[in-house]
């Protein structure tokens, strides 16, 4: 079983539509997690940051970490085409990220 | 923009060759880290530097290593070129007041045939 499991998609959606994309976990010790954007050929850019359980939102996207179940959610709202990207999980105990297998999102028109 | 910075963007190597990358981290992080991304897959935590020292490391042989400078900015070097080794290598700059929150470079597109 990997540390961190994340559905690789491909997931499709029109545009307007509510994404919700999923990561699970099973290192317990796990008390930062993060959300990640990668364009083709580009580096990773952090999303969301969020400490231990709770809700995060930031404009049209929110975070949610369910430390008990071990189960970390980001919604976008009102998707547009330019969401489309791969979207990385990413979750630290102190000072290296483990990070999903990334989930490829395409936006359409 | 992050304000780091990655050198170069792109390099093809022979197998059993040596190749270093460059990082130039945010201004004020004092820490750095490497992953290595394989196409498909997410990065792989390489190792960490803080203030010149190497204080974590994955799981990576010992012929990739590191090096950071007193101005923050760092490389990565690895020996004996390998096929697997061709993937994307990024560098991530630590907030220090923030945890892990961590900015990350363009990456390096390294491809060894």
């Amino acid at each position: 079983q990997k540390e961190v499991e994340q559905d690789p998609g491909p997931l499709s959606v029109p545009e307007g539509a509510i994404v919700s994309l999923n990561c699970t976990y099973s290192n317990s010790a796990f008390q930062y997690f993060m959300w990640y954007r990668q364009y083709s050929r580009k580096g990773p850019e952090l999303l969301m940051y969020t400490y231990s359980s709770g809700n995060k939102e930031d404009g049209r996207f929110t975070a949610q970490v369910d430390k008990s179940s071990k189960y970390i959610s980001l919604f976008i709202r009102d998707s547009q085409p330019s969401d489309s990207a791969t979207y990385l999980c990413a979750m630290s105990a102190s000072w290296d990220m483990r990070f999903g297998a990334g989930t490829r999102l395409t936006v359409k028109p | 923009e992050t304000g780091v910075t990655q050198s170069p963007t792109h390099l093809i190597k022979t197998r059993g060759q040596q190749v270093t990358l460059r990082c130039s981290s945010q201004s004020g992080h004092n820490t750095v880290s490497w992953y290595q991304q394989a196409l498909g897959q997410g990065p792989q935590f390489i190792f960490q530097y803080y203030r010149e020292e190497e204080n974590g490391r994955g799981n990576f042989p010992p012929r990739f290593s590191g090096l950071q400078f007193p101005n923050y900015s760092s490389e990565l070097n690895v020996n004996a070129l390998e096929l697997d080794d061709s993937a994307l290598y990024l560098c991530a700059s630590i907030n220090p007041t923030g945890g892990t929150e961590a900015f990350f470079g363009q990456g390096t597109r390294l491809t060894v045939v």
